[in-house]
């Protein structure tokens, strides 16, 4: 089982909402990350846990706020979001210390 | 500094034309290549994992195979299934989250099978 499930499949926001991404996985892994991709490009890497602990913050901009509840969640919280910020916002796992990254099938935003 | 450059950018193949997609890449050192496939909207699809040069891995028509500078993933006979965008990706040794799976992709490679 390999399944990443992150809601909501699309998400339409304006500039001023406050919105949250959620992404949930019970495979047992113990690194949690945040990815953002536009189109025709590669994912980017935005936040990494490690342990529900923040161990990478890509330099995002602090209108996204990444939060881990527990080991099997992940949230990624929105607030006064610019219309560029619209993407596809995937999350992944892995095992610590293996090496594969397993995604979810991402959210879609789009801000107005 | 790390790069990945994954070759050609799109490729039309018709159905049981054989092909190859390439990876180049330049790290310090390597501690894993691997190769995803994304379906447009949706989310990477993992398919293998390279360590060292000079491995192969095969997935029913997909074959990868690792040098020490690319990668290599060979598409037997494929079928109008097999289109997708095909993504490389290499977690090097060392830096920041190396032992976190932090990942450094390629642009892909855009395959359209047609029948």
């Amino acid at each position: 089982d390999t399944e990443v499930t992150q809601t909501p499949k699309h998400l339409v926001m304006g500039m001023t909402n406050k919105k949250s991404l959620k992404c949930e996985q019970h495979m047992g892994h113990r690194a949690m990350y945040w990815y953002k991709q536009k189109a025709k490009k590669p994912p980017e890497l935005m936040f990494v846990y490690s342990y529900e602990k923040l161990s990478i913050n890509e330099s995002v901009p602090s209108r996204f706020s990444p939060e881990c509840p527990n080991s099997s969640l992940l949230n990624l919280h929105l607030h006064a979001l610019q219309p560029e910020d619209s993407a596809l916002y995937l999350c992944a796992s892995s095992h610590q210390g293996t090496r594969e990254l397993f995604f979810g099938e991402g959210s879609r935003l789009t801000v107005l | 500094e790390d790069q990945v450059t994954q070759s050609p950018e799109a490729l039309r193949l018709q159905e049981g034309e054989s092909s190859s997609l390439n990876c180049s890449y330049t790290v310090s050192g390597l501690r894993g290549l691997f190769w995803y496939r994304q379906d447009p909207g949706k989310g990477p699809e993992f398919l293998f994992t390279l360590y060292s040069a000079g491995e192969e891995k095969e997935k029913e028509r997909l074959k990868a195979t690792l040098t020490k500078k690319e990668s290599f993933l060979h598409i037997t006979a494929p079928k109008p299934e097999d289109s997708a965008t095909y993504l490389c990706a290499v977690q090097p040794i060392g830096g920041r989250g190396s032992t976190l799976g932090r990942l450094y992709f390629g642009r892909g490679t855009q395959l359209t099978v047609w029948p």
